[in-house]
């Protein structure tokens, strides 16, 4: 199946700065992609929505100007959490949609990346 | 808006079935899944089924859905210790777009 990369996996920064997490799509080209955050023992929320070469939409509570999404490319995200606090430690997901892909299962998920702001 | 929900916690013996089930509230939902998660990982999509389906099997994955009361289950057959996971059931809202995750059930499986 597809496969999208999450880089780094883990990253520990201090409070005060800003990280910078990549998602890209390998072997498809991703029109759309959504960056999710899971707290621990919970479900997934869904931060916001990028379209390639546009704004990201962003979810209602979500900071924009604290969570910097960049969709730069067809097969390639980022998301800058700027000036990190200990309150945005969290696991970080990204998913890819595959628009060649059917209705099913066409949205393919990072392994995920863990943040921890000391 | 749409809403997902589920049991957050299972515990079966090795052989046992397992059932976790889920209930939805967009009834435009199109597609339901079925995702697994395992520690420290991103998700892996189990299994799907479509709106107008009642069933779907997939070797030892049984998907039922009742429409009707929006109700989705998902039965694994001889359960492993390598079952041992969180399952997410997920529908895809009326945005189209958008995927909406339950909170996850934790499946333990005792040897």
């Amino acid at each position: 199946g597809a496969v999208v990369s999450q880089h780094p996996s883990r990253v520990i920064c201090k409070s005060g700065t800003s990280v910078k997490i990549e998602c890209r799509s390998l072997d498809f080209q991703a029109t759309t992609m959504f960056w999710y955050r899971q707290f621990p023992k919970q479900s997934l929320m869904l931060m916001a929505t990028s379209n390639e070469g546009s704004k990201a939409t962003y979810e209602q509570g979500v900071e924009k100007d604290k969570f910097l999404i960049n969709h730069a490319s067809l097969t390639l995200s980022t998301l800058t959490v700027a000036s990190a606090h200990p309150e945005d430690s969290s696991f970080y997901i990204c998913s890819a949609r595959d628009p060649q892909a059917g209705g099913v299962g066409e949205q393919y998920f990072g392994p995920g990346t863990r943040l921890t702001v000391t | 808006g749409e809403d997902v929900e589920q049991s957050l916690f299972l515990s079966v013996r090795e052989g046992d079935s397992s059932v976790i089930n889920c209930t939805y509230t967009d009834s435009s939902s199109t597609y339901l899944y079925w995702y697994k998660q395992e520690p420290g990982a991103g998700l892996q999509l189990l299994t799907y089924i479509f709106s107008n389906m009642d069933m779907k099997q997939d070797q030892r994955l049984t998907v039922l859905l009742n429409k009707k009361d929006k109700h989705l289950s998902l039965r694994i057959a001889d359960t492993q210790t390598g079952d041992s996971a969180i399952y997410f059931c997920a529908e895809k809202g009326t945005g189209g777009f958008k995927t909406i995750f339950g909170a996850g059930t934790r499946l333990f499986v005792k040897a």
